[in-house]
């Protein structure tokens, strides 16, 4: 089991609504990942860290931000939440050198 | 267009049985290709991982093959467990930044009945 932690699993919240999706990592990596998987699709890349102070955009434009202050902790922040944001989310961490990342559980987000 | 490709989408087997899966890839240049593990609800778990000099790996009842001339990979299941039931994922790294951009296959959801 990798030492990778999202909260929470399983949001539901209304249109207009801030959030902030958590993840915390205690293997010490210094990349961080944020990914979006809608069911039966593939994992789209939206924000990635390669340690504090660093964070960039993937591939998919999504309209969080995320923030990176402290190694472990890789908060995704959405502003405004609408339906489309509707989506899993997984949060994951590699080392340098290594690249094989490993996954948080995810949050499943449902916006009314 | 760097792209990766599953087949079969779903397949559902009998308990037991063996099984394999496909992967086909375009992404240029290569630098490694995993396959992926992902139980409902959960995040993937890493299987196997494999560099353009190896053509086979195993882990347990998984073993994966690589032909990097072709661009195919296969992950075989042998003696299938109900705990097998999940999406299995194939990502193919590039090499062509300091990313490693990863990309992903949409899986094969495999079932395993009793």
């Amino acid at each position: 089991e990798a030492d990778i932690y999202q909260t929470p699993r399983y949001l539901v919240i209304g249109t207009g609504k801030k959030i902030t999706l958590e993840c915390s990592q205690t293997m010490g990596h210094d990349k961080m990942y944020w990914y979006q998987q809608d069911p039966g699709m593939e994992l789209h890349l939206i924000h990635y860290s390669y340690g504090v102070n660093s964070t960039e955009k993937g591939d998919l434009s999504s309209e969080s931000t995320v923030s990176r202050i402290r190694t472990e902790h890789f908060p995704l922040t959405l502003e405004s939440a609408r339906p489309s944001h509707t989506s899993q989310y997984l949060c994951a961490s590699s080392e340098t050198g290594v690249e094989t990342q490993y996954f948080g559980p995810g949050t499943r987000l449902l916006v009314l | 267009k760097n792209q990766v490709e599953q087949s079969p989408q779903s397949l559902i087997i009998l308990e037991g049985k063996n099984c394999t899966l496909q992967c086909n890839y375009t992404v240029s240049p290569f630098s490694n290709l995993r396959w992926y593990k992902q139980d409902t609800g959960r995040g993937p778990v890493s299987l196997t991982i494999m560099t353009f000099s190896e053509n086979t790996k195993s882990n347990g009842r998984y073993t994966a093959t690589l032909d990097a001339d072709t661009k195919q990979s296969s992950l075989h299941i042998t003696a299938s467990q109900l705990s097998d039931s999940a999406s299995y994922i194939c990502v193919v790294s590039d090499r062509g930044s300091t990313l490693g951009r990863l990309y992903f296959g949409r899986g094969t959801q495999l079932t395993v009945w009793p």
